[in-house]
C-alpha cells in the first residue's frame, strides 16, 4: 500500500493559463475524492467519483472546473483560465468504498500559485 | 456547515496526554465521529472513527459520551511530532459521501 499519489507537488503559473493535476489513489480504492483548501481553512470538498462516475459536485466546481477518471483509477482535475482566487491547496483522497470501509486517505497534495 | 464545535488552539506538554474535545450536539443515530489531523503543509492524516463505542488504535484513543454528544480524542504520550491542526468530523456513511472539515483545534506540543 504506497497511500494516495499526487502530481505536481507544487504549480505556479500566470493568470489565464490551463493547469492540470494528477491523483493516483490507493490500489482497488473505488472512491476518488478532490477537495480544495485555501490558507487558514479546512478541505473544503470539490467532487467524488465511485469508480469511473462522478457522483457528486461541489457548488465550488464553476465552469472552469472539469475532473475525470476515464478507467476508474487515476484521476485528473483541470482548471482553466486560472484566477489568483484558485490559488490554494488541491487535496485528493481515497477510500475502498461499500464494503471495504469509508475511510478516506488523503494524498500530500498539490500547492497551486496564479500570479 | 460543519457539525462539530473544537476550540481553536490547545497546548499540552511534550510527554503528556493530550486531551481534544469536540462538541457533536446534533449527531444522529448512524453518523460516525472521525478525527484527521494534517500537520504544516501536508494532506490530512486519518486518526480514528467510531460510533458509540470507545475505539484505541496505535495513533490515539477516541472516547464517545454515552449521549453522542461529545468526544474526546486523546494522544496518550505526546511527542513534538504530534503538533498539528486536528479535525473532528461527524459523518454519515449512508448520505454524502464528503468531509465537511471545520476550523479544527491547533495542537502545539511544547517541549
Amino acid at each position: 500500500d504506497t497511500g494516495v499519489s499526487q502530481d505536481p507537488r507544487h504549480k505556479i503559473t500566470k493568470r489565464g493559463q490551463n493547469v492540470t493535476f494528477r491523483c493516483d489513489p490507493i490500489s482497488e480504492h473505488n472512491r476518488l475524492y478532490w477537495y480544495r483548501q485555501t490558507l487558514g481553512q479546512g478541505p473544503e470538498f470539490l467532487t467524488y467519483f465511485q469508480n469511473e462516475a462522478q457522483l457528486e459536485k461541489s457548488r465550488l466546481l464553476s465552469d472552469r472546473f472539469s475532473a475525470e477518471r476515464p478507467k476508474g483509477s487515476f484521476s485528473t482535475l483541470e482548471i482553466q483560465r486560472t484566477e489568483q482566487g484558485d490559488s490554494a491547496m488541491y487535496l485528493c483522497a481515497s477510500s475502498p468504498g461499500l464494503a471495504g470501509g469509508e475511510t478516506q486517505y488523503f494524498g500530500p497534495g498539490t500547492r497551486l500559485l496564479v500570479l | 456547515d460543519a457539525k462539530t464545535t473544537q476550540p481553536t488552539s490547545m497546548d499540552c506538554a511534550e510527554g503528556r496526554a493530550a486531551n481534544l474535545p469536540c462538541n457533536h450536539s446534533t449527531i444522529s443515530g448512524n453518523e460516525y465521529v472521525y478525527w484527521y489531523r494534517q500537520i504544516h503543509s501536508q494532506g490530512p492524516q486519518y486518526i480514528i472513527h467510531g460510533l458509540k463505542n470507545n475505539e484505541t488504535n496505535e495513533m490515539a484513543s477516541l472516547i464517545i459520551t454515552e449521549d453522542r454528544k461529545s468526544s474526546t480524542l486523546i494522544l496518550p504520550h505526546a511527542t513534538l511530532r504530534d503538533t498539528a491542526v486536528y479535525y473532528c468530523i461527524v459523518r454519515d456513511p449512508g448520505g454524502a459521501q464528503k468531509l465537511v472539515f471545520g476550523q479544527g483545534t491547533r495542537l502545539t506540543i511544547n517541549p
